[in-house]
């Protein structure tokens, strides 16, 4: 069964770094998004991806975030100068892009900022 | 703005229990759709049930059952038969056509004891 991957599982960065959180999204799939849950909090949407540029962003998604899609299988997200409140889990999800249908996540990137 | 409220923090059962876990949401559109995620202690999403706002019939698929009344603005979701492995975060989450983002609740913290 296709399925989204997300690499790595876990990561740990020193605050002030720039992580690339990666993703491989489901192949036939259109719209892409980053969600982010914070240790025991709900899953906040982050951004949404559609033909190549972004489609909608939440107030999180502020300059230190950005997406790419650098070519026809890889969707990535970047922090830049990392902070200790960005540690939580980063999910990838891709929906096919029709009518009614449900988007299907990624196992979740756990990223620590210390 | 849309909001999804999942009023129960924890329940705890017994096995074979029956398990019903409240949503209620809030959207200004008349087209939508509610989702059921589960995430076991593993940490990935899992999508369990899809409904449209303008489909109320209520199904049941395997063990898993749901009741939406769009009246009342709720989506319920029951587990019949409760087992261990059915322990996990349960989100109710909402998406409108505009964006397909989804909005999560709160989730609710099922613990089915042996």
């Amino acid at each position: 069964e296709p399925e989204v991957t997300q690499t790595p599982s876990h990561q740990v960065t020193q605050m002030g770094q720039e992580v690339i959180l990666r993703c491989v999204p489901i192949s036939n799939h259109l719209y892409f998004y980053w969600y982010r849950q914070i240790l025991g909090q709900k899953v906040e949407f982050l951004v949404s991806f559609y033909n190549n540029e972004i489609s909608e962003k939440s107030e999180i998604f502020d300059d230190q975030f950005s997406v790419e899609r650098p070519d026809g299988s890889n969707f990535t997200l970047k922090i830049r100068s990392t902070k200790l409140e960005d540690s939580a889990m980063y999910f990838c999800a891709s929906r096919i892009g029709q009518l009614n249908t449900e988007a299907f996540f990624g196992q979740g990137t756990r990223l620590t900022v210390v | 703005a849309q909001k999804v409220t999942q009023a129960q923090t924890e329940i705890s059962v017994v096995e074979k229990e029956d398990v019903t876990l409240d949503c209620v949401y809030e959207t200004r559109d008349t087209t939508y759709y509610l989702f059921w995620y589960k995430q076991p202690p593993s940490g990935e999403l899992v999508f369990l049930i899809r409904r449209n706002s303008f489909d109320e019939q209520n199904e049941i698929s395997g063990r898993y059952s749901w009741n939406f009344q769009k009246s009342t603005s709720s989506f319920n979701f029951t587990i019949t038969a409760s087992q261990v492995v059915d322990s996990a975060v349960y989100f109710c989450a909402l998406s409108e056509v505009k964006d397909y983002k989804l909005s999560f609740g709160a989730g609710t913290t099922v613990t089915v004891r042996a």
